[in-house]
């Protein structure tokens, strides 16, 4: 089946700080990629769209100056988060899809990413 | 975008079928129904996805109704490891997957 891995899958950090958290899929070529965010017992809120080699397209009231994300290949998307604060502690997965198959592509999740600003 | 309803927790006994309901009503022709769950601090796996026509693979098993209206996951035999949250989605057609609440299965021995 399909994998997606993030790293780190846990990192802690002091305010003001930036923090880079990288998403790849592993056996197939991801034409775009997602990216969530999961506060404790709640849902996922989707953050942002990002396509490669080109910018990513951010939900509204996502910062993209404070969450910036690149999708420069096919296997590989960062977003990294900086300047973080306190509030941006939270729980950060990305998701992945071929883009080959249309309206029935199949998104593929990684591990996730503990973020913790100190 | 088509949102779905899910009963906030379910309780299923070990070794039974748990079946989890969804309602979509305002769907789309074109838009699939998809099947995620969470295991508690772990990114959502993917459990099965569908149009119009049932659907069964080696997890699970999706009953969409006639009028793609709602929809039913089917776990055969559930097990004390398929505890988690059970997520239905109705993927819209830019690709984005609007997650719900979803439903809290708990397999009890």
């Amino acid at each position: 089946g399909a994998v997606v891995s993030q790293h780190p899958s846990r990192v802690i950090c002091k305010s003001g700080t930036s923090v880079k958290i990288e998403c790849r899929s592993l056996d197939f070529q991801a034409t775009t990629m997602f990216w969530y965010r999961q506060f404790p017992k709640k849902s996922l809120m989707l953050m942002a769209t990002s396509n490669e080699g080109s910018k990513a397209t951010y939900e509204q009231g996502v910062e993209k100056d404070k969450f910036l994300i690149n999708h420069a290949s096919l296997t590989l998307s960062t977003l990294t988060v900086t300047s973080a604060h306190p509030e941006d502690s939270s729980f950060y997965i990305c998701s992945a899809e071929s883009g080959l198959a249309g309206f029935t592509d199949t998104q593929y999740f990684g591990p996730g990413t503990r973020l913790t600003v100190l | 975008d088509a949102k779905t309803t899910q009963p906030p927790s379910m309780d299923c006994a070990e070794g039974r079928a748990a079946n989890l309901p969804c309602n979509h009503s305002t769907i789309s022709g074109n838009e699939y129904v998809y099947w995620y769950r969470q295991i508690h601090s772990q990114g959502p796996q993917y459990i099965i996805h569908g149009l119009k026509n049932n659907e069964t693979n080696e997890m699970a098993s999706l009953i969409i109704t006639e009028d793609r209206k709602s929809s039913t996951l089917i776990l055969p035999h559930a097990t004390l490891r398929d505890t988690a949250v059970y997520y239905c989605i109705v993927r819209v057609v830019t690709g984005k997957l609007i997650f719900g609440q979803g439903t809290t299965l708990q397999v009890k021995p």
